[in-house]
């Protein structure tokens, strides 16, 4: 399975914009970029994917690079109740499970 | 919002007895996933599940464990003869579709505790 790489932990002030960085340099062509996030004492929830282009939700964006080596999740006001780990997950076409790092803790000061 | 659902939310058990934790997947889904979550560590696949059959599972579901859906609506994850080791917590999710690469997520139940004793 590619691996992703994330930092352990970020910090950022509530109702700024977040950047949450992940490398994938050993992508394959057929994987997709998921994230997840696990807030305190509850189940992971799905936020985002995508393949190649830039991403667009409710929850958040997604920018993946050029060469899909790396992307960042993008929080775009980010309030208390986004603090979460955040997990950037590769799924290949052939898999039906996410295979899951360490994530980023991210912590929001008010 | 439909959503997972999983009893019970907390269960403890002696060293080497049954146990069998339950799920309710969102009504309309057909793949059926366990997870695990040891305290303090990552998230761990156990198991996929549709059309009545495991579709992929990892080294961890060994023979002690086993999955069920006994009926059309629940979604069960047995362990024979639990070891200290199983204590941890155990998501269910389901998705609507395989998630082979894309167009998929997974929504999780909020978790069973398990504590072995």
């Amino acid at each position: 399975d590619a691996k992703t790489t994330q930092p352990n932990s970020m910090e950022s002030n509530e109702e700024e914009p977040v950047h949450l960085p992940c490398n994938h340099s050993t992508i394959s062509g057929t994987d997709y970029i998921h994230w997840y996030r696990q807030l305190p004492s509850q189940g992971p929830e799905y936020v985002i994917h995508g393949l190649t282009s830039n991403v667009n939700n409710r929850m958040a964006s997604l920018a993946i690079a050029e060469d899909r080596k790396s992307s960042t999740l993008i929080l775009h006001r980010a309030t208390l109740r986004d603090a979460a780990v955040y997990y950037c997950i590769l799924m290949g076409d052939s898999n039906y499970q996410l295979i899951w790092g360490a994530g980023t803790k991210l912590i929001i000061k008010p | 919002e439909p959503e997972v659902t999983q009893t019970p939310s907390h269960q403890v058990t002696q060293m080497g007895q049954e146990v069998i934790l339950r799920c309710v997947p969102i009504s309309n889904h057909l793949y059926f996933y366990w997870y695990r979550q040891i305290l303090g560590q990552k998230v761990e696949f156990l198991v996929s599940f549709y059309n009545n059959e495991i579709s992929e599972k990892s080294e961890i579901f060994d023979d002690q464990f086993s999955v069920e859906r006994p009926d059309g609506s629940n979604f069960t994850l047995k362990i024979r003869s639990t070891k200290l080791e199983d204590s941890a917590m155990y998501f269910c999710a389901s998705s609507e579709r395989g998630l082979a690469g894309g167009y998929n997520e997974q929504f999780f139940g909020p978790g069973t505790r398990l504590t072995v004793l």
